[in-house]
């Protein structure tokens, strides 16, 4: 089956540094990438997503790359805040499998002021 | 709109008792998941239901049941509580439209002592 496998666990950076977390995935099946954010005590909140047809999309600060053939994609945040700070999940599935994911092990961000 | 419930937030439990977590959704949605997050181990999928009277198994979900006999409703039931059941379990809901995001509830802190 699909193993999914993120890193750094723990990333720290000044506010107003880039953020760039890594995630790697088995199954060349898998077809959809969403990234989550978990505030303390809440629950994961997806902040953005790709399919394997795009290599890459941006929302604001944040921005996503898929490489299918290293099968590996990555969290870009940029002019980081305080408020980025949270975990972070990775996660993969095949696409019409909707909500079956296989989450990344999670990388706690923390964003220095 | 209160999006996904969870309830109870906090439960303690004595190795062997036996509890039901309720997941209750208002978005009419039709696939229901619950996972649960250990440390460094993301989140992980017990079952799930891709509509009413159904129910699915997904990656752990040996020592749990479920059901879902009305559409809004996901419960979680622990039949035998172990302590390896000490987790946080996170209820999620989608709609089968394609694209949907997956909407998490707040979790359920379960420690079996």
């Amino acid at each position: 089956g699909e193993n999914v496998e993120q890193h750094p666990s723990t990333l720290s950076v000044q506010e107003g540094d880039s953020a760039v977390i890594k995630c790697t995935y088995s199954d060349s099946a898998s077809n959809y990438f969403p990234w989550y954010k978990q505030e303390l005590g809440k629950g994961p909140q997806l902040i953005i997503d790709i399919r394997s047809n795009v290599g890459e999309k941006k929302d604001q600060r944040i921005a996503v790359t898929l490489n299918k053939t290293a099968k590996h994609f990555s969290l870009h945040i940029t002019e980081t805040q305080p408020e980025d700070s949270a975990v972070y999940f990775c996660a993969a599935s095949i696409n019409n499998q909707g909500g079956k994911l296989i989450f990344g092990q999670g990388t706690e961000l923390s964003v220095k002021p | 709109n209160a999006g996904v419930t969870q309830t109870p937030k906090f439960r303690v439990l004595k190795t062997g008792q036996s509890m039901t977590l309720l997941c209750a959704q208002d978005m009419n949605h039709e696939y229901m998941y619950w996972y649960r997050q250990d440390p460094g181990m993301g989140l992980r999928l017990i079952h799930y239901s891709v509509g009413e009277g159904t129910t699915a198994k997904g990656e752990v979900p040996d020592g749990y049941n479920v059901s879902r006999l009305k559409k809004q409703n996901f419960l979680l039931g622990l039949e035998s509580a172990a302590p390896s059941q000490t987790s946080v379990y996170f209820c999620a809901s989608m709609n089968r439209v394609s694209d949907s995001p997956l909407h998490f509830g707040n979790g359920t802190r379960l420690t079996v002592t």
